[in-house]
């Protein structure tokens, strides 16, 4: 069974920091780009960010380039989401996602893990 | 950025009804456009991918239409579990976005 398992979120103050992971299992994790998404509590979904299958293609929202970094390792299946300078508005619950095909232009989602919550507040 | 336009915000119906959903981009997406199911306190579930092709596992009761700008994503007869919100997202433009969702709810 192909399972994402995020870790990593929690409460942080306004200007902090926070790393998410997500570990992969039942899938050749390296054949996949990968993204995250993410749900303001009672809102819709926002995606956040997409990273090739050998990590030579990143891509950021607006609304969180120049502070988010995503990252993979492909020796451990595990997808990472190093967040900085967070803002009250990147509270949220953020999902990890498999692309459904192997480019990073088939940026539709098929699987994903059940979310962390972030939350930025003083 | 491409806007996704989902109507109506919130669906009344009853088991056994049928369910059309709309969902409008503010410019042509061509098909690239799919279709998300998300029950309370679940991950979203990919239902349909490039417009019309039903993703793994779904049932036949789910169906995409549509090209273009205007897209509709129809449940032939709500089962109880069909009771969620829906959300359309286009991978057209970088980024892909997604809709505002509609709520199916129990009439």
């Amino acid at each position: 069974e192909v399972q994402l398992l995020e870790s990593g979120g929690g409460l942080v103050q306004p200007g902090g920091s926070l790393r998410l992971s997500c570990a992969a299992s039942g899938l050749t994790f390296r054949s996949y780009p990968m993204s995250w998404v993410r749900q303001a509590p009672g809102k819709g979904l926002e995606w956040v960010s997409g990273i090739s299958t050998s990590s030579d293609i990143t891509v950021y929202a607006e609304s969180v380039k120049g502070r988010f970094t995503i990252s993979r390792d492909n020796s451990n299946n595990t997808l990472y989401l190093q967040m900085n300078s967070l803002r009250a508005e990147d509270t949220a619950v953020y999902y990890c996602a498999k692309y459904k095909g192997s480019a990073m232009a088939s940026a539709y989602m098929d699987v994903w893990g059940k979310g962390t919550t972030v939350t930025v507040s003083s | 950025e491409i806007v996704l336009t989902q109507s109506p915000a919130t669906l009344s119906l009853s088991p056994g009804e049928g369910a059309t959903l709309s969902c409008r981009a503010s410019q042509s997406v061509s098909s690239y456009l799919a279709w998300y199911q998300q029950n309370p306190g679940q991950a979203p579930r990919l239902l349909i991918y490039d417009a019309s092709n039903r993703a793994t596992g779904i049932p036949a009761r789910f169906s995409g239409s549509g090209f273009g700008t205007d897209f509709t994503l129809t449940i032939s007869s709500l089962e109880p579990e069909d009771f969620a919100v829906y959300y359309c997202q286009q991978r057209s433009n970088w980024p892909p976005t997604f809709g505002g969702g509609t709520k199916v709810e129990i009439k």
